[in-house]
């Protein structure tokens, strides 16, 4: 069973500062790597995802991937207090079609303060 | 907006009753899953299509039960409702890339 590992926060950064969130996974064989935002009482919400080939950046949020301490981090540039929610690290499953279900980690808590 | 339509969005129920929630998507994709998110323990997958009548199980299937007889209606029965059940259900749904979609949620609590 695969595995994704987050560190439950809360994280607080100030208005402005740098967020960086990381989640770790157990299989080394993941190709690809998703990161949903939610809010409290919401759905989560797809931010991006990332291809093992390489890190992606949207906008003030850029996905870095370190294959050889498998890590895949989220940065927050500029953070907003509309950022604060809490963060979920997915990968995909492994078993038969359940390779196509996604396996979420517990999320990290992001308290962005004004 | 990927389409997805969950029913009841709010549940209350007895133990031992059984309870029916729909997630139901508008765009004819093959993949949709049930997921139940609890304080602690994340999201986690409890069962999911990959067609119509093509249903398997998840993580935590245990007192669940779907079905899927057509394209766009998945259900998720708790075929005995118990408390250790309450809990915020989510659908969710692939459509043409790796990434999923969720509906809104159903908060279902089993008093």
């Amino acid at each position: 069973q695969k595995e994704v590992e987050q560190n439950s926060g809360p994280l607080s950064v100030p208005e402005g500062a740098i967020a960086s969130l990381n989640c770790t996974y157990s299989d080394r064989g993941s190709q690809s790597f998703f990161w949903y935002r939610q809010y409290s009482g919401k759905s989560p919400e797809l931010i991006m995802f990332i291809y093992s080939n390489g890190d992606k950046e949207d906008g003030r949020f850029t996905a870095q991937l370190n294959k050889a301490s498998q890590y895949v981090s989220l940065l927050i540039r500029d953070s907003q207090p509309s950022d604060s929610a809490t963060y979920l690290c997915a990968v995909p499953g492994g078993k038969n079609q359940a390779g196509t279900a996604l396996i979420f980690g517990k999320g990290t808590t992001l308290s962005v303060s004004s | 907006d990927a389409g997805i339509t969950q029913s009841p969005r709010h549940k209350v129920t007895e133990t031992g009753t059984p309870v029916t929630l729909r997630c139901h998507q508008t765009e004819n994709h093959r993949y949709m899953y049930w997921y139940r998110q609890d304080p602690g323990h994340g999201l986690r997958l409890i069962h999911y299509s990959y067609g119509v009548k093509d249903t398997d199980k998840g993580e935590v299937s245990d007192g669940y039960s779907v079905s899927r007889s057509k394209t766009e209606d998945f259900l998720l029965t708790l075929e005995s409702a118990t408390s250790s059940q309450t809990s915020v259900y989510f659908c969710a749904i692939r459509t043409t890339g790796p990434e999923a979609f969720f509906g809104q949620g159903t908060r279902l609590t089993v008093v």
